[in-house]
Order: C-alpha cells, then sequence, then structure tokens
C-alpha cells in the first residue's frame, strides 16, 4: 500500500524556471512532512519539513506548500539551477514510541538544464 | 550537523558469503537506528528499526533471519547480509534519529553486490 504518493516521476526544467512536485498522503496521523535531497550514489539528505499545522514554510529558494484538508503537500524550488538536478523524496513520518517512522515517496529525477 | 557514516560504500561479493555493512552516528547517540533498501530509480524501502539494546523491528516480508541486525551500542548499529545471493544486490541505507529537532540523519548508502 502506497501512503504517500509522488508526482511527476521525473520533471526538466529550465535554468530560472520553477520546480514544482506534488505529493498527496491517505493516513491523517502523519504529523511531519520533510523532503529529501538524493545525489546518485549518496543517501538522502533533508531539504526542508514542515507540520501540518502550518500551511507553508519557505526556506531560501524552497517553499513546502501543505494543504492539509486535501492531504496534499508540494515543494517548489523556486529559480532552479543546475546544482538542483537530483531526485527528491516527499515522505510523511508518525509518532511511534518515541521515534519518527518515516514512509517516503516514490521520488522525483529533477534535471536542471541551462 | 548530525553526521552518520556508513561502511563499506561498495562491497562486492560471491554468493553464499555474509557482508557486515556498518552504520555509526558521528557526534550524537542515537538510540534508534533504521535499515533501508533502495532499487535503481525506486524509493527508500524500510527494512527494519534498530532499537539499541534490543531486538530488531522487521518489516513485513523482510526476513530477519537473513538481514541480521545488530545495535550493540548508542553509536552503531550493523546489518549483516547473510548467504547472500544476486538477488540481494542492492543500495543499502542507514538513518539515525538524533538531536534536539529528532531530525533524521542518513548515511552515504552502501553498493552491494552480490556474484
Amino acid at each position: 500500500q502506497q501512503q504517500v504518493k509522488q508526482s511527476p516521476q521525473s520533471l526538466i526544467v529550465q535554468k530560472g524556471g520553477i520546480s514544482i512536485i506534488n505529493c498527496a498522503y491517505e493516513n491523517t496521523a502523519f504529523d511531519y512532512f520533510p523532503w529529501y535531497q538524493q545525489f546518485p550514489g549518496k543517501g538522502p539528505a533533508l531539504l526542508i519539513a514542515i507540520r501540518p499545522d502550518v500551511s507553508e514554510k519557505k526556506e531560501g529558494r524552497f517553499t513546502i506548500s501543505f494543504n492539509k484538508s486535501a492531504k496534499q503537500f508540494s515543494l517548489h524550488i523556486m529559480d532552479s539551477q543546475p546544482g538542483d538536478s537530483a531526485t527528491y523524496f516527499c515522505a510523511a513520518s508518525i509518532d511511534s514510541g518515541g521515534y519518527q517512522k518515516v514512509t517516503f515517496g516514490t521520488g522525483t529525477k529533477l534535471q536542471v538544464i541551462p | 550537523g548530525a553526521v552518520v557514516s556508513q561502511h563499506p560504500s561498495r562491497v562486492i561479493c560471491k554468493s553464499g558469503t555474509s557482508v557486515k555493512i556498518e552504520c555509526r552516528s558521528l557526534d550524537f547517540q542515537a538510540t534508534t537506528m533504521f535499515w533501508y533498501r533502495q532499487f535503481p530509480k525506486q524509493s527508500l524501502m524500510l527494512m527494519a528499526t534498530s532499537n539499541e539494546g534490543s531486538k530488531a523491528t522487521y518489516e513485513q516480508g523482510v526476513e530477519k533471519d537473513k538481514f541480521l541486525i545488530n545495535h550493540a551500542s548508542l553509536t552503531l548499529s550493523t546489518l549483516t547480509v547473510t548467504s547472500a545471493h544476486p538477488e540481494d544486490s542492492s543500495f543499502y541505507i542507514c538513518s539515525a534519529q538524533g538531536g534536539w529537532t529528532g531530525e533524521l540523519f542518513f548515511g552515504e548508502g552502501s553498493r552491494l553486490t552480490v556474484l
């Protein structure tokens, strides 16, 4: 059962453009929604995260928009750069007895072309 | 920021042998560590949750006798792939929850190739 659905699977954006990746979840018990960036052959790294009591969070060029009623959230990358080319995973987590159990989306491979 | 070190980064072994992968939290204590498996161009699949001083909790469908997890200290968890076969070839990633934010930090991953 895929609890976190992510789209698109791949995305090509011109340098300077806006990259948008969307995710939807099913379990309303999720209480933390991080986004991870992964470069080939490397482990994921936390990019930005949001909690469901906030509708938007911005850190530099990265913004998360969160719609609790629709159970959807998205990542916007403004002024996309070639260095942003990577695979992005949305995730949702729930407190499971003292630790956060994370469920990942299927990933979006972003390519930013000069 | 907090760092999780994973070793080895790449390992090639013959079918039938066992391989151990180490995951260390370098500057924080991690009561809980996680092991994931990632197939090419796919998402991370949680294999098991490793708790210091107790038995690991395996996800449905993951063979606990095949993938032995030991969390002997607050900074070290190991994954041993026993009697490895070519279908076990994959990218294995560990993570540890730590710091005051409870953020999840990932290791660099270990590429296992079983011949």
